[in-house]
């Protein structure tokens, strides 16, 4: 039974760069979020999405960032033209979503991105 | 926007000493849940907590919610030292009327637990 994926573990780009990271969530599970993490902070929210949808995308900064849930496939995070600020740990997390209310969020192991 | 506050940000303790750490929201949550993260690992979900007032316990953790269910609480007793890593409160936001799933991150008490 496995659980949320996330792909790569650690990724390098240079500055301008796109890095793009892939989350599978757990089987069953159709909603995903993606949160940021700087090294000894919190978990900053960017983006909810349900399949084929973006249900709450408050957390995501406007430009050079996006985020797809496709009907097939895994949920994607795309970063363009990447700059050092962006270096951070990414982690997906997903949930059994049945209606309104808040569950359980399972997280997967993150992307740590550095920035050169 | 809903903000999530914890305390303290790090808390050092000698091993069998007790831990506490503190969530306080800027509005009322409609849950709580409590996370912990070991170092270099991702968040774990520990528990939630629903009704005002509401105590929960996990062998040495006991987890409180708050009677106007905006604060909560997470203490350990008498730590050890697989306890070290850092813990997370989320609250999860009311929208008309009930939540809808996207959950507010505090920003985590680091514990350290020295042998």
């Amino acid at each position: 039974n496995a659980g949320v994926m996330q792909n790569p573990r650690h990724l390098v780009r240079r500055r301008g760069q796109e890095a793009r990271l892939r989350c599978s969530p757990m089987k069953g599970h159709s909603h995903v979020y993606w949160y940021r993490q700087l090294p000894e902070e919190g978990l900053k929210f960017m983006v909810y999405l349900q399949k084929e949808n973006i249900i709450d995308e408050s957390g995501m900064p406007k430009e050079r960032f996006s985020a797809e849930f496709p009907k097939e496939g895994p949920s994607i995070l795309r970063i363009q033209q990447v700059v050092r600020g962006d270096s951070a740990a990414y982690f997906c997390a997903s949930t059994h979503q049945i209606g309104q209310g808040d569950y359980e969020q399972y997280f997967g192991p993150g992307t740590r991105l550095t920035v050169t | 926007g809903q903000q999530v506050m914890q305390i303290p940000q790090y808390q050092h303790v000698q091993e069998g000493e007790d831990f506490t750490t503190y969530c306080n929201s800027s509005t009322t949550l409609s849950n709580i849940q409590w996370y912990k993260q070991r170092p270099g690992g991702h968040p774990v979900f520990l528990i939630q907590l629903v009704k005002s007032g509401e105590v929960k316990k996990q062998k040495r953790l006991t987890f409180q919610f708050g009677e106007a269910k905006k604060n909560s609480s997470l203490h350990i007793t008498a730590t050890q030292t697989t306890d070290v890593g850092t813990y997370f409160c989320a609250g999860g936001a009311y929208a008309g009327g009930t939540s809808y799933g996207k959950l507010t991150f505090g920003q985590g008490t680091i514990l350290t637990v020295h042998p």
